[in-house]
Protein backbone atom coordinates (compact mmCIF):
# COMPACT_ATOMS: atom_id res chain seq x y z
CA UNK A 1 0.00 0.00 0.00
CA UNK A 2 2.02 2.42 -1.16
CA UNK A 3 2.37 6.20 -0.34
CA UNK A 4 2.04 9.90 -1.85
CA UNK A 5 4.94 9.30 -3.82
CA UNK A 6 7.73 12.00 -4.93
CA UNK A 7 10.49 12.07 -7.31
CA UNK A 8 13.00 13.46 -7.72
CA UNK A 9 13.74 13.48 -3.93
CA UNK A 10 17.17 16.12 -4.45
CA UNK A 11 17.20 18.19 -7.48
CA UNK A 12 19.95 20.50 -8.33
CA UNK A 13 19.33 23.10 -10.27
CA UNK A 14 21.35 26.05 -12.09
CA UNK A 15 19.80 29.72 -12.32
CA UNK A 16 16.93 30.02 -15.23
CA UNK A 17 17.05 26.29 -15.81
CA UNK A 18 13.48 24.25 -15.32
CA UNK A 19 12.73 22.26 -12.83
CA UNK A 20 9.95 19.69 -12.80
CA UNK A 21 8.27 17.88 -9.66
CA UNK A 22 6.90 15.11 -9.70
CA UNK A 23 3.75 13.55 -7.46
CA UNK A 24 1.62 10.45 -7.40
CA UNK A 25 -1.17 10.44 -5.08
CA UNK A 26 -1.70 7.26 -2.26
CA UNK A 27 -3.96 4.98 -4.39
CA UNK A 28 -7.62 6.11 -4.37
CA UNK A 29 -7.04 9.73 -3.94
CA UNK A 30 -8.01 11.75 -6.41
CA UNK A 31 -7.23 15.44 -4.82
CA UNK A 32 -3.37 16.85 -4.80
CA UNK A 33 -1.74 19.79 -2.57
CA UNK A 34 1.77 21.37 -3.09
CA UNK A 35 3.63 22.63 -0.06
CA UNK A 36 6.94 24.73 -0.15
CA UNK A 37 8.92 24.35 3.48
CA UNK A 38 11.51 27.38 3.57
CA UNK A 39 14.37 26.35 6.03
CA UNK A 40 13.16 28.05 9.60
CA UNK A 41 9.77 28.17 7.82
CA UNK A 42 6.13 25.96 8.00
CA UNK A 43 4.75 24.84 5.25
CA UNK A 44 3.15 27.17 3.07
CA UNK A 45 0.40 26.73 0.83
CA UNK A 46 0.72 26.55 -2.94
CA UNK A 47 -1.92 24.76 -4.81
CA UNK A 48 -4.64 22.29 -5.08
CA UNK A 49 -5.72 20.19 -8.03
CA UNK A 50 -7.91 17.45 -8.72
CA UNK A 51 -7.91 15.38 -11.78
CA UNK A 52 -7.46 18.04 -14.64
CA UNK A 53 -8.34 20.82 -12.36
CA UNK A 54 -6.73 23.41 -10.76
CA UNK A 55 -8.85 24.37 -7.53
CA UNK A 56 -7.11 26.82 -5.86
CA UNK A 57 -3.60 28.72 -6.68
CA UNK A 58 -3.75 31.46 -4.17
CA UNK A 59 -0.63 30.16 -3.04
CA UNK A 60 1.32 30.04 -6.13
CA UNK A 61 4.08 32.98 -6.92
CA UNK A 62 2.52 34.69 -10.29
CA UNK A 63 5.50 34.00 -12.70
CA UNK A 64 7.22 31.26 -13.39
CA UNK A 65 5.10 28.68 -11.51
CA UNK A 66 2.71 26.15 -13.01
CA UNK A 67 0.98 22.74 -11.51
CA UNK A 68 -1.18 20.07 -13.53
CA UNK A 69 -2.98 17.07 -12.42
CA UNK A 70 -3.64 15.60 -15.82
CA UNK A 71 -6.06 12.43 -16.12
CA UNK A 72 -3.16 10.26 -16.71
CA UNK A 73 -0.10 10.15 -14.79
CA UNK A 74 1.25 12.02 -11.70
CA UNK A 75 0.96 15.72 -10.78
CA UNK A 76 3.83 18.12 -11.71
CA UNK A 77 4.90 21.20 -10.15
CA UNK A 78 7.02 22.94 -12.73
CA UNK A 79 9.56 25.81 -12.10
CA UNK A 80 10.79 27.57 -15.03
CA UNK A 81 13.98 29.82 -15.02
CA UNK A 82 14.34 29.22 -11.32
CA UNK A 83 16.44 31.63 -8.61
CA UNK A 84 18.58 31.21 -5.90
CA UNK A 85 14.49 31.65 -3.42
CA UNK A 86 13.06 28.72 -5.04
CA UNK A 87 15.76 26.44 -2.61
CA UNK A 88 13.20 24.86 -0.47
CA UNK A 89 11.52 21.28 0.71
CA UNK A 90 8.52 21.19 -1.55
CA UNK A 91 6.04 18.48 -0.34
CA UNK A 92 2.79 16.92 -2.12
CA UNK A 93 0.09 15.70 -0.26
CA UNK A 94 -2.83 13.90 -0.90
CA UNK A 95 -6.39 13.08 0.11
CA UNK A 96 -9.48 11.22 -0.89
CA UNK A 97 -12.08 13.40 -2.45
CA UNK A 98 -14.73 16.06 -0.10
CA UNK A 99 -13.60 18.15 3.04
CA UNK A 100 -12.45 17.02 6.35
CA UNK A 101 -10.66 14.72 5.19
CA UNK A 102 -6.96 13.98 6.18
CA UNK A 103 -4.12 15.09 4.22
CA UNK A 104 -1.04 12.41 3.94
CA UNK A 105 2.12 14.00 2.57
CA UNK A 106 5.33 12.49 0.68
CA UNK A 107 9.02 12.76 1.44
CA UNK A 108 9.14 15.69 -0.60
CA UNK A 109 11.70 16.40 -2.95
CA UNK A 110 14.64 19.50 -1.92
CA UNK A 111 15.12 21.58 -4.28
CA UNK A 112 18.68 23.38 -4.64
CA UNK A 113 19.49 26.48 -7.03
CA UNK A 114 23.15 27.21 -7.74
CA UNK B 1 -0.05 38.70 13.05
CA UNK B 2 0.07 34.53 11.67
CA UNK B 3 -2.94 32.83 11.34
CA UNK B 4 -1.26 29.82 13.27
CA UNK B 5 1.71 30.90 16.11
CA UNK B 6 3.49 28.48 17.70
CA UNK B 7 6.64 28.62 19.01
CA UNK B 8 9.48 27.53 17.49
CA UNK B 9 11.99 25.94 20.26
CA UNK B 10 13.78 24.31 20.91
CA UNK B 11 12.50 22.03 23.46
CA UNK B 12 14.92 19.89 25.14
CA UNK B 13 13.58 17.54 27.56
CA UNK B 14 14.73 14.08 29.49
CA UNK B 15 13.89 10.80 28.41
CA UNK B 16 10.05 9.73 30.27
CA UNK B 17 9.01 13.39 30.45
CA UNK B 18 5.63 14.83 29.72
CA UNK B 19 5.88 17.26 26.70
CA UNK B 20 3.45 19.92 26.57
CA UNK B 21 2.93 21.36 22.62
CA UNK B 22 0.44 24.38 21.86
CA UNK B 23 -0.49 26.31 19.15
CA UNK B 24 -2.84 29.68 18.85
CA UNK B 25 -4.74 31.11 15.94
CA UNK B 26 -6.79 34.00 14.85
CA UNK B 27 -9.23 32.62 12.29
CA UNK B 28 -12.50 31.46 14.42
CA UNK B 29 -13.60 29.81 11.10
CA UNK B 30 -11.11 26.74 11.78
CA UNK B 31 -13.15 23.65 12.08
CA UNK B 32 -10.67 20.81 11.98
CA UNK B 33 -6.91 20.91 13.79
CA UNK B 34 -4.31 17.99 13.47
CA UNK B 35 -0.69 17.73 14.53
CA UNK B 36 1.86 16.69 12.14
CA UNK B 37 5.38 14.75 13.46
CA UNK B 38 8.18 15.70 11.28
CA UNK B 39 11.71 13.86 11.46
CA UNK B 40 14.71 15.77 9.37
CA UNK B 41 14.34 15.80 5.60
CA UNK B 42 11.25 13.85 6.11
CA UNK B 43 7.65 14.23 5.06
CA UNK B 44 5.46 15.44 7.87
CA UNK B 45 3.50 12.06 9.41
CA UNK B 46 0.11 13.09 10.62
CA UNK B 47 -0.26 12.18 14.47
CA UNK B 48 -3.36 13.59 15.32
CA UNK B 49 -6.82 14.72 14.21
CA UNK B 50 -9.55 16.41 15.75
CA UNK B 51 -13.04 18.05 14.78
CA UNK B 52 -14.13 19.43 17.98
CA UNK B 53 -13.21 20.83 21.27
CA UNK B 54 -12.07 18.35 23.91
CA UNK B 55 -9.35 15.85 24.10
CA UNK B 56 -8.28 13.47 21.90
CA UNK B 57 -6.12 10.18 23.15
CA UNK B 58 -4.20 8.22 21.14
CA UNK B 59 -1.51 6.20 23.05
CA UNK B 60 0.99 8.48 24.40
CA UNK B 61 -0.58 11.14 22.34
CA UNK B 62 -3.06 13.65 23.71
CA UNK B 63 -4.49 16.24 21.48
CA UNK B 64 -6.28 19.25 23.28
CA UNK B 65 -8.88 21.93 21.07
CA UNK B 66 -10.09 24.77 23.00
CA UNK B 67 -11.87 26.79 19.98
CA UNK B 68 -13.18 29.29 22.44
CA UNK B 69 -9.71 30.54 23.05
CA UNK B 70 -8.28 29.64 20.07
CA UNK B 71 -5.73 27.13 21.71
CA UNK B 72 -4.55 23.77 20.83
CA UNK B 73 -2.17 21.09 22.55
CA UNK B 74 -0.29 17.88 22.21
CA UNK B 75 0.51 16.42 25.13
CA UNK B 76 3.11 13.86 24.75
CA UNK B 77 3.41 11.17 27.76
CA UNK B 78 6.44 9.10 28.64
CA UNK B 79 8.47 10.66 25.53
CA UNK B 80 11.16 8.72 23.91
CA UNK B 81 14.42 9.64 22.39
CA UNK B 82 12.49 8.63 19.15
CA UNK B 83 10.51 10.74 19.73
CA UNK B 84 12.67 13.62 18.62
CA UNK B 85 11.47 15.90 15.68
CA UNK B 86 9.86 19.05 14.98
CA UNK B 87 5.93 19.36 15.48
CA UNK B 88 3.45 21.02 13.45
CA UNK B 89 -0.05 21.94 13.93
CA UNK B 90 -2.16 22.47 10.87
CA UNK B 91 -6.22 23.42 10.75
CA UNK B 92 -8.59 23.17 8.38
CA UNK B 93 -12.08 23.47 6.93
CA UNK B 94 -12.77 26.57 6.01
CA UNK B 95 -15.26 27.26 3.33
CA UNK B 96 -14.20 26.63 0.25
CA UNK B 97 -10.72 25.28 1.14
CA UNK B 98 -11.06 21.68 0.45
CA UNK B 99 -8.58 19.77 2.31
CA UNK B 100 -6.03 22.96 2.21
CA UNK B 101 -4.41 23.59 5.79
CA UNK B 102 -2.56 25.78 6.98
CA UNK B 103 0.50 25.29 9.63
CA UNK B 104 2.17 26.25 12.19
CA UNK B 105 6.13 26.82 11.94
CA UNK B 106 6.99 23.76 13.77
CA UNK B 107 8.52 22.95 18.01
CA UNK B 108 11.48 21.07 17.48
CA UNK B 109 11.71 18.39 20.07
CA UNK B 110 14.74 16.64 21.20
CA UNK B 111 14.11 13.74 23.98
CA UNK B 112 17.83 13.52 25.89
CA UNK B 113 18.38 9.75 27.37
Amino acid sequence: NAGVMQNPRHLVRRRGQEARLRCSPMKGHSHVYWYRQLPEEGLKFMVYLQKENIIDESGMPKERFSAEFPKEGPSILRIQQVVRGDSAAYFCASSTSGINEKLFFGSGTQLSVL
Amino acid sequence: QKEVEQDPGPLSVPEGAIVSLNCTYSNSAFQYFMWYRQYSRKGPELLMYTYSSGNKEDGRFTAQVDKSSKYISLFIRDSQPSDSATYLCAMGGLTGGGNKLTFGTGTQLKVEL
